[in-house]
């Protein structure tokens, strides 16, 4: 079993969308949450991070942990088809390992 | 501020040869990270490096191996290709320490794209 499981997609939306996109881990030692974006050809790019429980929002997206469940969440508002990409999350423990989620594919049609 | 770049950005190579990947992090970043993404194993982290120190290490065999010079660039080295070892390489730098939690704020370069033969 992988550490952190992420849904492949592709998550297919119409614009304006509320898009929700999800990560389920099993280390308890994870404590820093966050969320990649990256276009094809490209590098990631870092979305936002989060520290322990909690919400934070930054724009039009919004990052959610719930440790007690082991899930985080990354919800977008109002989506564009310039949001189309793949969307990564990470997790780092305190002893600084860190790692990734396969990625889930995002699709926002016009 | 120019963002990370890497050099090559597409390498083709044989089993067997050897290869030597480039970074230059962003002005002033001093932390420096190396990824491998596959489609299958997705992102998974190599190294990463702090004022010409290794500072952090994944589970990669010793074929793998990378430095950081003085003014923060970076090389990463594979000895022995294999043909599992065909993947984008990824360098991305910070500007925070390591131990001041460099590895959950990181800037990407657009990656190498190495395909072995």
């Amino acid at each position: 079993q992988k550490e952190v499981e992420q849904d492949p997609g592709p998550l297919s939306v119409p614009e304006g969308a509320i898009v929700s996109l999800n990560c389920t881990y099993s280390n308890s030692a994870f404590q820093y949450f966050m969320w990649y974006r990256q276009y094809s050809r490209k590098g990631p790019e870092l979305l936002m991070y989060t520290y322990s429980s909690g919400n934070k929002e930054d724009g039009r997206f919004t990052a959610q942990v719930d440790k007690s469940s082991k899930y985080i969440s990354l919800f977008i508002r109002d989506s564009q088809p310039s949001d189309s990409a793949t969307y990564l999350c990470a997790m780092l423990t305190g002893f600084q390992k860190l790692v990734f989620g396969t990625g889930t594919r995002l699709l926002v049609s016009p | 501020k120019a963002g990370v770049t890497q050099t090559p950005r597409y390498l083709i190579k044989t089993r067997g040869q050897q290869v030597t990947l480039s970074c230059s992090p962003i002005s002033g970043h001093r932390s420096v990270s190396w990824y491998q993404q596959t489609p299958g194993q997705g992102l998974q982290f190599l190294f990463e490096y702090f004022s010409e120190t290794q500072r952090n290490k994944g589970n990669f065999p010793g074929r793998f191996s990378g430095r950081q010079f003085s003014n923060s660039r970076s090389e990463m080295n594979v000895s022995t290709l294999e043909l599992g070892d065909s993947a984008l390489y990824l360098c991305a730098s910070s500007p925070r320490d390591t131990l001041a939690g460099g590895l959950r704020e990181q800037y990407f370069g657009p990656g190498t794209r190495l395909t072995v033969t």
